[in-house]
Parts: structure tokens; C-alpha cells; sequence
């Protein structure tokens, strides 16, 4: 079956801990995303990777760290930095955009983090 | 930066009645996607719009691109409980340093009552 994992589902947290969030895909997509999910605020784009080794900021990166060192990974790093990391984690890919033309994302089930 | 404003935030319907809501972006957009996120699961895309003025359908469901492609709409005929959820819109501008980001809007959380 093709698709996006996220582990693990629930995930808490004690203040003051880093939290790693995976997130693997095997659709052979060149893209890869981060978002976060407030109520009542959509979602927000944390960091993206359009290519192995290369990764981008989102809008709201600050206390956030990625890696993309294979194509079919992009874990998130929730650390201690961020002052509000209780949130639904979403994780996409996608093939890149050609021309005007950008591609469906696809999202994995998502992580609800709670931090305490 | 770039923003995407959606309206409603919140639309309660009966079932059988007509829902609506639309997006407004702040810059022109080379296209725009549509998505709906199901109670308790994950945005799943629905339809992606790209020519100025573009109307696209599926079903009971009809999607709009704006002549100037800031913003954009999607209407439901006769709505079904199975609606329920929260639609998002998500602007894509190609060039400069927004290129192959999808900015979201808040989304309208629709509710049908049977």
C-alpha cells in the first residue's frame, strides 16, 4: 500500500523534553511537509523539503527542527524552545511544482502532541 | 507574506440545504486546491483549480476561480450529513520565495444537522 505513516498517533510530553515525530512516505514524493493544527487557525506550515538534504522554513519554524537525509523521511523535532507545542502535527508530500502547476498533497494521519 | 482569508468560520446547515464558503487570497495565485479534513482525520484534496474564471463540479459540489485568481469558492447543493467537516482552501503562487508552499486558509467547519 502506498501512502504517509506518522508515528506514533498520541504522543505526551513532560515541558522541557525535545520530542521527535516521525513521519515516512512511500509515494517517491520529491516534497515533503510539516504542518501544525491549532483550532479555528487551519494549518500553519512549519518546514518543507523539496529535495533530499534541503529543507525550507515555514511560517511558524521558530522551536522546530528537521532533517531530510532520505527521500521517504522527514522527522520533526518539537523542542523545548517552543513555547506552545501542544498541537495536531500533519505531515504531507507531494510531488514538486512545475510551471503554475502544484500537485496535491498527501497527509498522513497526523500526531497529537500534548505537552504537560 | 502572502495570506489566505476564509469565510465562515462555522456554518451550520439542514440537511438539504445549500452551503457555501469562500476564499480570498492577498496576492494572485496560480492556483488553488481545495480540501476536506473529515471530524478527527487528516485533509484529504479534493479538486485543484488553475485557469482565471475556472468553474470545475463534482457531484453536488462546484468549484469557482476567480477572474483575477484571488479568490475562489465552493458551493454544495443540497447538503448531506456525510458533508460534514472542515473544507480548506490553499493557494499556491508560483516564483519568488513562496514557490511549492501551499498557504492554507482557516477553513469553514461545517455542520449538518438531519
Amino acid at each position: 500500500d502506498g501512502g504517509i505513516t506518522q508515528s506514533p498517533k498520541y504522543l505526551f510530553r513532560k515541558e522541557g523534553q525535545n520530542v521527535t515525530l516521525s513521519c515516512e512516505q512511500n509515494l517517491n514524493h520529491d516534497a515533503m511537509y510539516w504542518y501544525r493544527q491549532d483550532p479555528g487557525q487551519g494549518l500553519r506550515l512549519i518546514y518543507y523539503s523539496q529535495i533530499v538534504n534541503d529543507f525550507q522554513k515555514g511560517d511558524i519554524a521558530e522551536g522546530y527542527s528537521v532533517s531530510r537525509e532520505k527521500k521517504e523521511s522527514f522527522p520533526l523535532t518539537v523542542t523545548s524552545a517552543q513555547k506552545n507545542p501542544t498541537a495536531f502535527y500533519l505531515c504531507a508530500s507531494s510531488s514538486n511544482p512545475t510551471g503554475d502547476l502544484a500537485y496535491e498533497q498527501y497527509f498522513g494521519p497526523g500526531t497529537r502532541l500534548t505537552v504537560t | 507574506g502572502q495570506q489566505v482569508m476564509q469565510i465562515p468560520q462555522y456554518q451550520h446547515v439542514q440537511e438539504g440545504e445549500d452551503f457555501t464558503t469562500y476564499c480570498n487570497s492577498s496576492t494572485t495565485l496560480s492556483n488553488i486546491q481545495w480540501y476536506k479534513q473529515r471530524p478527527g482525520g487528516h485533509p484529504v484534496f479534493l479538486i485543484q483549480l488553475v485557469k482565471s474564471g475556472e468553474v470545475k463540479k463534482q457531484k453536488r459540489l462546484t468549484f469557482q476561480f476567480g477572474e483575477a485568481k484571488k479568490n475562489s469558492s465552493l458551493h454544495i447543493t443540497a447538503t448531506q450529513t456525510t458533508d460534514v467537516g472542515t473544507y480548506f482552501c490553499a493557494g499556491h503562487s508560483a516564483g519568488g520565495t513562496s514557490y511549492g508552499k501551499l498557504t492554507f486558509g482557516q477553513g469553514t467547519i461545517l455542520t449538518v444537522h438531519p
